[in-house]
């Protein structure tokens, strides 16, 4: 079965600094990766997805996340972190032959101090 | 990009009463839509997973006859919770699948905050 680790609970950043959050991954062959951004109470937003190809992927809002098979992992980066970033972010993981079911992180929590 | 609504956004019931979820996809359609439960500070727990115009199939541990899931057309599921009771109160969020090209990616919806008193 799949399933993502997301190791820190919380990320603090100050406003302006470069911003990463870390997610590893274990997965059944080739995986589809996924990172979503949750504000309170609020569901989840699309931020961007691995599927083949360019190892970088380039997401909403200036986030990008960089796909590297050899340590299963796909961090999300940002280079200029903004007060609007606080929240809270999901790595996700599925497996390419299609069901679909998405293991998610536990989450981290983004803090962009001012 | 893909829009995902849910209806009601906040819902507060008695306990014994049922209380129902819609989860709309509003510009594409979706064969398959997904119903997620999060508790506060905590990630998603994937509750079933809804087939347009077949059952639903459930996670382990899930009862489907205390929520009990309907996808009767291809841009529509809803989540009925029966008989609720106060550990039912949680944030449910649905999410759908857009198997449109190059995306075959899961939109989710705001989520509807269930409290039963």
């Amino acid at each position: 079965a799949q399933s993502v680790a997301q190791p820190e609970d919380q990320v603090n950043v100050a406003e302006g600094n470069p911003l990463t959050v870390k997610c590893t991954y274990s997965v059944s062959g080739n995986p589809y990766l996924f990172w979503y951004v949750q504000y309170p109470n609020r569901g989840l937003q699309f931020l961007l997805k691995y599927i083949t190809g360019d190892n970088l992927v380039k997401g909403s809002y200036g986030f990008e996340a960089e796909f590297n098979k050899s340590q299963t992992s796909f961090h999300l980066k940002k280079p200029s972190a903004l007060v609007s970033d606080s929240a809270l972010y999901f790595c996700a993981v599925t497996p390419h032959y299609g069901n679909n079911r998405l293991a998610f992180g536990k989450g981290n929590q983004v803090v962009v101090i001012p | 990009g893909a829009v995902v609504s849910q209806h009601p956004s906040r819902v507060i019931c008695k306990s014994g009463t049922s209380v129902k979820i819609e989860c709309r996809s509003l510009d594409f359609q979706a064969t398959t839509m997904f119903w997620y439960r999060q508790f506060p500070k905590q990630s998603l727990m994937l509750m079933a997973t809804s087939n347009e115009g077949s059952k639903a199939t459930y996670e382990q541990g899930v009862e489907k006859d205390k929520f009990l899931i309907n996808h009767a057309s291809l841009t529509l599921s809803t989540l009925t919770v029966t008989s609720a009771h106060p550990e039912d109160s949680s944030f449910y969020i649905c999410s759908a699948r857009d198997r449109g090209t190059s995306t075959d990616t899961q939109y989710f919806g705001p989520g509807t905050r269930l409290t039963v008193l």
